[in-house]
């Protein structure tokens, strides 16, 4: 059965501060792994979605990476803005719809 | 991306009662649909999938008789929480059906219900 696992589960930074997230997963068969944020009390908003072929995908400020064999990811945010304070969620798609891990609740404090 | 519009955002009702949740595709036909629950500072554990023109497969330890679901159109599934009581209170969420080998496999969420049972 698919575990996935988030650390931090909270994390507080000062704007402006680079920071990484990090998930793991415990069966490597996976098709593909994507990034969620989650804002109270909301739904998902996907972020990023990597494919089990890939190593990495960027969109702006974010960059996921994925070493499938390893069963980890990371979440790298670039010059962090309180706008991103968000729960970020990652999940991973096998043979069955997606597994999710707890998250990452983050503040960036201004 | 796809754009999945969930509906009602917020929910009380009392116990006892039934509460009806719609998830509608709005931008693509969706032939199987997941619903998830959401416990505070949880993840999201997947109860059901939706599949449309016939019945949904739940997941171990979700009762189908008191969360029925219908899947009858390519854009519309619902989720029909019976006889609710106050420990059925959570967020649901549902997401499209991105199974296995289809397209690139992207998921997306609708906006999520908050139910509260009283």
């Amino acid at each position: 059965k698919q575990e996935v696992t988030q650390i931090p589960a909270a994390l507080s930074v000062p704007e402006g501060e680079n920071l990484v997230l990090n998930c793991s997963f415990t069966d490597s068969a996976i098709y593909n792994l994507q990034w969620f944020r989650q804002d109270p009390g909301k739904g998902l908003t996907s972020l990023l979605l990597i494919q089990s072929s890939q190593r990495e995908q960027t969109s702006g400020r974010l960059n996921a990476s994925l070493d499938k064999s390893s069963g980890r990811s990371t979440l790298y945010i670039a010059a962090s803005q309180p706008g991103d304070s968000a729960t970020y969620l990652c999940a991973v798609r096998g043979n069955t719809p997606l597994v999710f891990g707890k998250g990452t609740r983050l503040s960036v404090i201004a | 991306g796809a754009v999945v519009s969930q509906h009602p955002s917020r929910v009380i009702c009392k116990s006892g009662t039934s509460v009806k949740i719609e998830c509608r595709s709005l931008d693509f036909q969706a032939t199987t649909m997941f619903w998830y629950r959401q416990f505070p500072k949880q993840s999201l554990m997947l109860m059901a999938t939706s599949n449309e023109g016939s019945k949904a497969t739940y997941e171990q330890g979700v009762e189908k008789d008191k969360f029925l679901i219908n899947h009858a159109s390519l854009t519309l599934s619902t989720l029909t929480v019976t006889s609710a009581h106050p420990e059925d209170s959570s967020f649901y969420i549902c997401g499209t059906g991105q199974g296995p080998g289809a397209g690139n496999g992207e998921a997306f969420f609708g906006q999520g219900t908050r139910l509260t049972v009283v």
